[in-house]
């Protein structure tokens, strides 16, 4: 398997510009979950879906943000518009349920930069 | 590699040597705690796992332990290796029965050779 995918790998944009981050999770995994990490938060989980469907967004900081999973197969997470303090790494995990002690394994990552 | 965290707590430890990394954790409610390792470019990783209802798990080359009557999670690394340098994380399940994590702000460990 190839492990949850993520892409742009890294993404560099000017304040203002809608930025869109994808993921595909890990074949036959039912949940999806988007993290945010930075050097003063850490590691924030925004959201998380179950078979497509956004369970919790409690996480995700404001309205600029939204998260869509429109297939078992592909999610985004988009800013707009995007600001400075939106720089961070997020990351995309998946697991295939939600029961206590199933792993959830992350991506690599995408490192956005917003000037 | 993205930079995890620049003012995080550092453990050097000389290869060959037993690493000990500590986590105190907030919920004590808290069901299920987990150990991910993250190196420089990539996304966290799964080590190791351990369920409230027990105070020590081990593993290839890594124990867990958990006291929680102080809400205290340590990991132990025996013989330390070069490619144990990472950050390790911390998290604890924080919804009832499900698999929301919190996590920890991490530990950095740096193996010399």
């Amino acid at each position: 398997d190839a492990g949850v995918i993520q892409s742009p790998r890294h993404e560099v944009t000017e304040m203002g510009q809608e930025v869109t981050l994808r993921c595909k999770p890990i074949s036959g995994h039912d949940y999806l979950f988007w993290y945010r990490q930075t050097m003063m938060r850490g590691l924030e989980l925004l959201i998380y879906f179950n078979n497509n469907v956004p369970i919790d967004d409690s996480g995700m900081p404001e309205d600029r943000f939204s998260a869509k999973m429109p297939n078992a197969s592909f999610s985004t997470l988009k800013i707009q518009p995007s600001e400075p303090r939106d720089s961070a790494v997020y990351f995309c995990a998946s697991s295939l349920s939600l029961e206590l002690a199933d792993t959830q394994y992350f991506g690599p990552g995408t490192r956005l930069t917003v000037l | 590699g993205e930079s995890v965290g620049l003012h995080l707590p550092t453990l050097s430890v000389q290869e060959g040597d037993n690493s000990i990394i500590n986590c105190a954790y907030s919920n004590s409610a808290s069901d299920y705690f987990i150990w991910y390792k993250q190196e420089s470019g990539k996304g966290p990783q799964f080590i190791i796992d351990i369920r409230s209802n027990m105070d020590k798990r081990q593993g290839q080359r890594v124990t867990v332990l958990l006291n929680k009557t102080v809400k205290h999670l340590s990991l132990q690394i025996a013989a330390t290796q070069p490619g144990d340098s990472a950050v390790y994380f911390c998290a604890e399940n924080i919804e009832k029965g499900g698999n929301k994590l919190t996590f920890g702000g991490g530990t950095r460990v740096l193996v010399k050779p």
